[in-house]
């Protein structure tokens, strides 16, 4: 596609249930990524793929979240038993790696709030 | 990733020039300067980066030191659409490992 797609754009849900936020990326993109922005606040690292491997999970705030790559394209981000203190905006990114240059081009963002 | 500085908050009539300044006195000689923008309620826009020479494209031109120790963004005619946050970022390119670690950033305020 045209842009980095995201859904749903807004989600409502209790404290306690699962959810799934899903990130369409640019074609031919190798690189993914997702962040989350707290209210008020500034983006926080989750985690990459290159390609369908994520070498680096560490940012995932909890056991809570996982997040997996299906075809070097689509990634879907879960969250098990949410938390009120999940609510944010999740972003995705992907990006084209070359060498001189890497730039993220980011989704609208999923907002998630927990009640 | 090399930290950077910026200012918190910034003012720019409408019309003039915006020059959002950016100290990054620990870059390394394979960093380049990214910057990025988020306007209210989007995710961030790519801008324009660099690595030593200046750099101007179609949105912007970025001003690097000579030491490269520290660098200018410019929106040469702002308008009340530039009001954003503004994210000066240092990385080393070419590897999807070096993630962009976003700080504060500016919030620059375009005023008419």
């Amino acid at each position: 596609g045209a842009g980095v797609s995201q859904s749903p754009s807004n989600k409502v849900t209790e404290k306690g249930k699962d959810v799934e936020l899903r990130c369409d990326p640019i074609s031919g993109h190798t690189a993914l990524y997702w962040y989350r922005q707290s209210l008020g606040q500034g983006l926080e690292f989750l985690i990459y793929f290159q390609g369908n491997s994520a070498p680096d999970k560490s940012g995932l705030p909890s056991d809570r979240f996982s997040a997996e790559r299906t075809g070097g394209s689509v990634s879907t981000l879960t969250i098990q038993r949410t938390q009120q203190e999940d609510s944010a905006v999740y972003l995705c990114a992907s990006s084209l790696v070359s060498f001189g240059a890497n730039v993220l081009t980011f989704g609208a963002g999923s907002r998630l709030t927990v009640l | 990733d090399a930290k950077t500085t910026q200012p918190p908050s910034m003012d720019c009539a409408e019309g003039r020039a915006a020059n959002l300044p950016c100290n990054h006195s620990t870059i390394s000689g394979n960093e380049y300067v990214y910057w990025y923008r988020q306007i209210h309620s989007q995710g961030p826009q790519y801008i324009i980066h660099g690595l030593k020479n200046n750099e101007t494209n179609e949105m912007a031109s970025l001003i690097i030191t000579e030491d490269r120790k520290s660098s200018t963004l410019i929106l040469p005619h702002a308008t009340l659409r530039d009001t954003a946050v503004y994210y000066c970022i240092v990385r080393v390119a070419g590897n999807a490992g070096n993630m962009l670690t976003f700080g504060g950033g500016t919030r620059l305020m375009v005023k008419p």
